[in-house]
């Protein structure tokens, strides 16, 4: 059982948006800044959202990520065929000591 | 260009000791931490601990302290994570990454293409 709570599984025909939630407490997300990250099939994770909503050099700006309270979101439109992954949320767990993640959300684009 | 490449996949069997690298270039390696963690197959992703090179600095996830040690030799640039006796269970992809720490911003931003333990039961 992750910290983080995500849905495991998400989908989305090309050229919509889809949203990714990521659900914790007051200990990690409520404090704490959230990073997201995409995991393409057979390939290590790639930083996509740092901050809860900066995008690193490269990433497009289809790419979104927002926090509220104890809850964020990562949202993706125009969605690309390119874009099935798994993705996850993380952060850092002050009660835990811990950095913790989601248990990560497979994304398929229909 | 920054890059961490890590290295290769190794198969051992139960109880054997084992020692898996990553080495860091294109960044000043004494000046960042670097972070290890691990993906059961089929699983999601876990943080085991992270060191700071720069003076050896080392914190383990509650999950993984005990079981694993992490080091690294500033004069190759290079980290690394060993086991003294492997299990069957530490069978999974094990991936380093360059850990950004700063006032609750805490992310890993640059990730080692990760090195597959296999330990067959």
């Amino acid at each position: 059982q992750s910290v983080l709570t995500q849905p495991p599984s998400v989908s989305a025909a090309p050229g919509q948006k889809v949203t990714i939630s990521c659900s914790g407490s007051s200990s990690n997300i409520g404090n704490n800044y959230l990073s997201w990250y995409q995991q393409l099939p057979g390939t290590a994770p790639k930083l996509l959202i740092y901050e809860n909503n900066k995008r690193p050099s490269g990433i497009p700006d289809r790419f979104s990520g927002s926090k509220s309270g104890t809850s964020a979101t990562l949202g993706i439109t125009g969605l690309q065929t390119g874009d099935q992954a798994d993705y996850y949320c993380g952060t850092w767990d002050s009660t835990l000591s811990a950095l913790v993640f989601g248990g990560g959300t497979k994304l398929t684009v229909l | 260009e920054v890059q961490l490449v890590q290295s290769g996949a190794e198969v051992k069997k139960p109880g054997e000791s084992l020692k898996i690298s990553c080495k860091g270039s294109g960044y000043t390696f004494t000046g960042y931490w670097i972070g290890w963690v691990r993906q059961l197959p089929g699983k999601g992703l876990e943080w085991m601990g992270f060191i700071f090179p720069g003076d050896s600095d080392t914190r383990y996830s509650p999950s993984f302290g005990g079981h694993v040690t992490i080091s690294a030799d500033k004069s190759i640039n290079t980290a690394f994570l060993q086991w003294s006796s492997l299990k069957a269970s530490d069978t999974a992809i094990y991936y380093c990454a360059r850990f950004q720490s700063a006032a609750a911003k805490d992310y890993f931003d640059y990730w080692g293409q990760g090195t597959l333990v296999t330990v067959p039961s």
